[in-house]
């Protein structure tokens, strides 16, 4: 069985430049998030969809971020601009439950940003 | 703001000794979960303990929960240098459709 999948792995750009992150979940899937991990930190909720609807968006800085899972299945994060504060990895997970958090999660290897 | 707190930041032991991680929290939750993170990796589950549960078993790991302590215990024995990775202790509170909340993470090196 395929992983959760990310792309790019690693992604440079200049501060004020747009940049977008891609996941494809574990097939069947139906809870899909997205973290936030600084260095030396644990992950950080930034979004968690069931299905195709963003069930919590609460800790997303809506003014420069922005998703969509928009058929329920792989998902699109979006940073515009971007700003040096926001380098960090940028990690996808996946779980079967719609539960969203009662079940094990599944990560992605993640994409890693650097703002310059 | 996360939710757990692991202790030890940072662990250094030999290959075949135990290591031990504590992580604290601070509300009640329905369960917590153990996960593992290789430099530059994505997290990988662990295993998983519910708040009516006490202790749980899984090959090396041991996992050890006190909910009127707020607490919980992952044991590793007889570590292999493969097990040095950061551990991340995460939460999931009582409410309804929350998803999980991490520690900072303890960092564990084992030397051969």
């Amino acid at each position: 069985e395929a992983g959760v999948v990310q792309s790019p792995r690693y992604k440079i750009i200049e501060k004020k430049q747009p940049v977008a992150f891609w996941c494809n979940p574990i097939s069947g899937h139906n809870t899909l998030y997205w973290y936030l991990q600084n260095l030396g930190q644990g992950p950080e909720l930034l979004i968690r969809y069931e299905n195709e609807e963003a069930v919590d968006d609460s800790q997303l800085p809506k003014d420069r971020f922005s998703a969509e899972r928009l058929k329920g299945v792989d998902s699109t994060l979006k940073i515009q601009p971007a700003e040096l504060g926001d380098s960090a990895v940028y990690l996808c997970a996946s779980s079967p439950s719609l539960a969203g958090g009662q079940e094990t999660q599944y990560f992605g290897p993640g994409t890693r940003l650097l703002v310059l | 703001s996360q939710q757990g707190e692991e202790d030890p930041q940072a662990l250094s032991i030999q290959e075949g000794e135990n290591a031990t991680m504590n992580c604290s929290y601070k509300t009640s939750i329905n369960n917590l979960q153990w996960y593992r993170q290789n430099s530059g990796r994505g997290l990988v589950h662990l295993i998983l303990i519910r708040s009516n549960e006490r202790e749980k078993h899984s090959g090396r790991l041991r996992v050890t929960l006190d909910t009127s302590k707020k607490s919980s215990s992952l044991l590793i024995t007889a570590s292999r240098a493969a097990d040095t990775a950061s551990y991340f202790c995460a939460t999931v509170f009582n409410q309804a459709g929350t998803a999980l909340i991490f520690g900072k993470g303890t960092t564990l090196s084992v030397s051969s």
